[in-house]
């Protein structure tokens, strides 16, 4: 029973360098989700999906990009990482309804 | 969404129950409380959620006062691993919400041996 999985766990980017973290849910669910958490700080959310082929952003959407081209899959993309991204980012999915939230056990990435 | 206040730290005997309070006094009628708990920075973890009657799960218990306004999660028999930072997060279950959590500073909870 797998749940959310993300991919990678850890990464260390230089900054400007780019790359995509993968979010995959095994549950059928509509929505995902992907947050960030800085040190001592809540979830911060990034952007969200509604379902397969639409995404919206949240909270804190600048420097990153999300597709949603298969509904298990949610990919947070960074084109030129910055310091700034230094993060631990979570992925989340949920049913519409009662809309409890699984989330992964996060991706630690640190930009230099 | 409804901003909610909770304390920022708490402890707790080993085998005692936690009573983690949270406020909410802006919560609007068609909004949920829900809780969540974080351990060492692991992915959150959902404990329970209701809208105005008292709920019950083999994790814990969630009191709603009568004009819901605030509310309290129940651990009843704390343990170790219970140790954890608690998220109390009001957020309207239906609609163009579509299940977005707004996480604030949460009650670190700490149960000691």
């Amino acid at each position: 029973n797998a749940g959310v999985t993300q991919t990678p766990k850890f990464r260390v980017l230089k900054t400007g360098q780019s790359m995509t973290l993968l979010c995959a849910q095994d549950m059928n669910h509509e929505y995902m989700y992907w947050y960030r958490q800085d040190p001592g700080m809540g979830l911060r959310l990034i952007h969200y999906s509604v379902g397969e082929g639409t995404t919206a952003k949240g909270e804190v959407p600048d420097g990153y990009n999300v597709s949603r081209l298969k509904k298990q899959n949610f990919l947070l993309g960074l084109e030129s990482a910055a310091p700034s991204q230094t993060s631990v980012y979570f992925c989340a999915s949920s049913r519409r309804q009662p809309q409890e939230a699984f989330f992964g056990q996060g991706t630690r990435l640190t930009v230099v | 969404d409804a901003k909610t206040t909770q304390p920022p730290s708490m402890d707790c005997a080993e085998g005692r129950a936690a009573n983690l309070p949270c406020n909410h006094s802006t919560i609007s009628g068609n909004e949920y409380v829900y809780w969540y708990r974080q351990i060492h920075s692991q992915g959150p973890q959902y404990i329970i959620h209701g809208l105005k009657n008292n709920e019950t799960n083999e994790m814990a218990s969630l009191i709603i006062t009568e004009d819901r306004k605030s509310s309290t999660l129940i651990l009843p028999h704390a343990t170790l691993r219970d140790t954890a930072v608690y998220y109390c997060i009001v957020a309207n279950a239906g609609g163009t919400s579509y299940g977005k959590l707004t996480f604030g500073q949460g009650t670190i909870l700490t149960v000691h041996p």
